[in-house]
């Protein structure tokens, strides 16, 4: 099992361009997440999902999209990207309330810079 | 949203030594917490959760330790190694599989 992948690992934009990040996940969860990390600052989410073809805004939505149409994959997208908008992302998936398990797989994250 | 905070940013012990990572919550509501490991250019990793009718919950050389009472929460790590060397964050949820809340983290350095 690859886990959790993301891609691109790394991306300079310019403001203003737009841009999708790619998350997939091979271990068939419900749930998966995104999130971004500043520095000195903790894991924020963005939006998530609980299943295929459901989103949902999480603490700081703004500035980005996302879908879901495949049950594996979970893109999100800047569609006019700006500097603040200059962090790592995390996507992460869980099996959700399956079990009661919530335990959150980390894919190992996407550096993107808006100049 | 809540806030998860961490009591101290950084932390140096020897190796060998105990570690005692702690971290604040403010929702009286949380029912379930996680500890997370982050190695420098990876993502965050499960180390050890709780749920909020426990109290105390052992792994493999980690403990976390619950007082629901003053909304506290800490990890410890026996003996500990330089590969335990990252920065750790706690994160609560009390909307089981939906939204986490991450502390701030706190980075452990582990001196040989």
């Amino acid at each position: 099992n690859a886990g959790v992948t993301q891609t691109p690992k790394f991306r300079v934009l310019k403001t203003g361009q737009s841009m999708t990040l790619l998350c997939a996940q091979d271990m068939n969860h419900e749930y998966m997440y995104w999130y971004r990390q500043d520095p000195g600052m903790g894991l924020r989410l963005i939006h998530y999902s609980v299943g295929e073809g459901t989103t949902a805004k999480g603490e700081v939505p703004d500035g980005y999209n996302v879908s879901r149409l495949k049950k594996q994959n979970f893109l999100l997208g800047l569609e006019s990207a700006a500097p603040s908008q200059t962090s790592v992302y995390f996507c992460a998936s869980s099996y959700g309330l399956a079990g009661g398990l919530n335990e959150q797989f980390f894919g190992p994250g996407t550096r993107l810079t808006v100049l | 949203g809540e806030s998860v905070g961490l009591h101290l940013p950084t932390l140096s012990v020897q190796e060998g030594d105990n570690s005692i990572i702690n971290c604040a919550y403010s929702n009286s509501a949380s029912d379930y917490f996680i500890w997370y490991k982050q190695e420098s250019g990876k993502g965050p990793q499960f180390i050890i959760d709780i749920r909020s009718n426990m109290d105390k919950r052992q792994g493999q050389r980690v403990t976390v330790l619950l007082n629901k009472t003053v909304k506290h929460l800490s990890l410890q790590i026996a003996a500990t190694q330089p590969g335990d060397s990252a920065v750790y964050f706690c994160a609560e949820t009390f909307m089981p599989g939906n939204q986490f809340y991450f502390g701030t983290g706190t980075s452990l350095t582990v001196i040989p």
